[in-house]
């Protein structure tokens, strides 16, 4: 069975511009959670989607936004891009939500100068 | 604020040893409680996932426990080998479907 997959896996934007990230889960999983990891900060929760609609919601500004799409695949898009939003981008899939083993993608590492 | 902490922030030992990480939580009102590994510039990989209600989980040479009472997990491995080095990352999953991770340990096994 196929992992998660992100594409792209690394990307350089400047300040201002606008991103959009994909992410395909495991075959057969609804769920689809988004974290964005810094030196600074760590990993933090971006945001969950179950059946496309968002479940949960971390303490991101909403610049951060995204959607799933009737086959799972979820896209995460960054508006008004700043210097900080440097960072690894993962996405986790699971059957149906946090209470079950998360399997996560390889990242997509976005550098905004 | 519910933190989650993990201490040490690295550690080094040499291959075959029995080692024990730490995570600490400031909340008992958790979900449950996951333990990860992160291989340079790559993703997480899920080690042992325990649910509120376990108190510990086992797979292969690693074994979580988990007491909330005083709010804390730790992940032991037993004889350690090079390919164990890694960042290891727990994530507690609170009951107000607040997720946080901690900031890892990254942990050397030398040959």
């Amino acid at each position: 069975k196929a992992g998660v997959t992100q594409t792209p896996r690394y990307l350089i934007k400047t300040r201002g511009q606008q991103v959009t990230l994909s992410c395909s889960p495991i075959s057969g999983h609804r769920s689809v959670s988004w974290y964005q990891q810094t030196p600074g900060q760590g990993l933090q929760f971006l945001f969950e989607y179950f059946s496309e609609t968002q479940r949960n919601k971390g303490n991101f500004p909403g610049r951060f936004s995204g959607r799933q799409f009737s086959n799972s695949r979820s896209e995460m898009n960054v508006s008004t891009l700043e210097l900080g939003d440097s960072a690894l981008y993962l996405c986790a899939s699971s059957l149906t939500g946090w209470g079950e083993t998360q399997y996560f993608g390889p990242g997509t590492r976005l550098l905004v100068l | 604020k519910q933190e989650v902490t993990q201490i040490p922030a690295a550690l080094s030992v040499p291959e075959g040893e029995n080692l024990v990480l730490n995570c600490s939580f400031t909340d008992s009102a958790i979900y449950n409680l996951q333990w990860f590994r992160q291989d340079p510039g790559k993703g997480l990989t899920s080690l042992l996932l325990i649910q509120s209600s376990q108190r510990e989980q086992t797979s292969g040479r690693l074994n979580a426990s988990l007491d909330k009472s005083s709010g804390r997990s730790t992940l032991y491995i037993a004889a350690s080998q090079p390919g164990d080095s890694a960042t290891y990352l727990c994530a507690v999953l609170y009951n107000n479907n607040d997720m946080r991770f901690g900031a890892g340990t990254r942990l050397t096994v030398k040959p």
